[in-house]
C-alpha cells in the first residue's frame, strides 16, 4: 500500500526567502507523485507530477520537486517566496493506472511580509 | 482553461435526510472521483467512476453512498441517510485517462445538524 508523510503540518518564511515542503513516501512499486495546492475555499490545483521520468520536476508558478528513491522522498521548493504562496500543500501518491491517490496531511505554509 | 465545477458550494441537510452532490467534470474526460476531507483530517478516497460503472471504492463507500452520471455531463453522489460523521468537504475530481492527473473542482462543503 502506498502513503505519504508530509513531515511539517506548518512552514512560516518571510517573502523573498526559499521554501522547502517536505514530503515521504512509501510504495511497493513505482508511483506517481504529485503536489497539490489548495488556496482558502478552492478547490485542489496541481502544482507539478513525477510518473517516472526526469526526477526533477517543474511546475507551475516557479515551483519544483526532486524525486528521491534512495531517501524515498519528493520534497516541494521554491527559490523564493512570494505572499500568493500562502496556502496548504498536499504531496500525494498514486501507483500508476486507475487507483485513487492517497493524500498526506497537508503542510500549512504562511508567507510574512 | 476548462475546469471541475461543483454545486451547491455548501449544503446544510438534517441528520437522516438524503443529500445529492452535484459535479460537472470536464468534457472530455472520461474518469470520475469523489474524495472527501472531514475537517483537520486528510483528504480521503471514496469512488472512482468510469465507463458509467464503479471501477474503485473505499470502505467508507458504504451502501448508503450511491453515484451517478444521470446524463452526458453531471456526476452525482448521493448519500441516502445523512449522518454526523458524514460533514466534510467533498471535492469531485476528473481525469481524461487513469493515467493522467486529476482535476478537482472547488468543493461542496456538507454540515450535517
Amino acid at each position: 500500500a502506498q502513503s505519504v508523510t508530509q513531515l511539517d503540518s506548518h512552514v512560516s518564511v518571510s517573502e523573498g526567502t526559499p521554501v522547502l515542503l517536505r514530503c515521504n513516501y512509501s510504495s511497493s512499486y513505482s508511483p506517481s507523485l504529485f503536489w497539490y495546492v489548495q488556496h482558502p475555499n478552492k478547490g485542489l490545483q496541481l502544482l507539478l507530477k513525477y510518473t517516472s521520468a526526469a526526477t526533477l520536476v517543474k511546475g507551475i508558478n516557479g515551483f519544483e520537486a526532486e524525486f528521491k528513491k534512495s531517501e524515498t522522498s519528493f520534497h516541494l521548493t521554491k527559490p523564493s517566496a512570494h505572499m500568493s504562496d500562502a496556502a496548504e500543500y498536499f504531496c500525494v501518491v498514486t501507483l500508476s493506472g486507475n487507483t485513487p491517490l492517497v493524500f498526506g496531511k497537508g503542510t500549512r505554509l504562511s508567507v510574512i511580509a | 482553461e476548462p475546469e471541475v465545477t461543483q454545486t451547491p458550494s455548501h449544503q446544510v441537510t438534517q441528520m437522516g435526510q438524503e443529500v445529492i452532490l452535484r459535479c460537472v467534470p470536464i468534457s472530455n474526460h472520461l474518469y470520475f472521483y469523489w474524495y472527501r476531507q472531514i475537517l483537520g483530517q486528510k483528504v480521503e478516497f471514496l469512488v472512482s467512476f468510469y465507463n458509467n460503472e464503479i471501477s474503485e471504492k473505499s470502505e467508507i463507500f458504504d451502501d448508503q453512498f450511491s453515484v451517478e452520471r444521470p446524463d452526458g455531463s453531471n456526476f452525482t453522489l448521493k448519500i441516502r441517510s445523512t449522518k454526523l460523521e458524514d460533514s466534510a468537504m467533498y471535492f469531485c475530481a476528473s481525469s481524461v485517462v487513469a493515467t493522467q492527473p486529476q482535476h478537482f473542482g472547488d468543493g461542496t462543503r456538507l454540515s450535517i445538524l
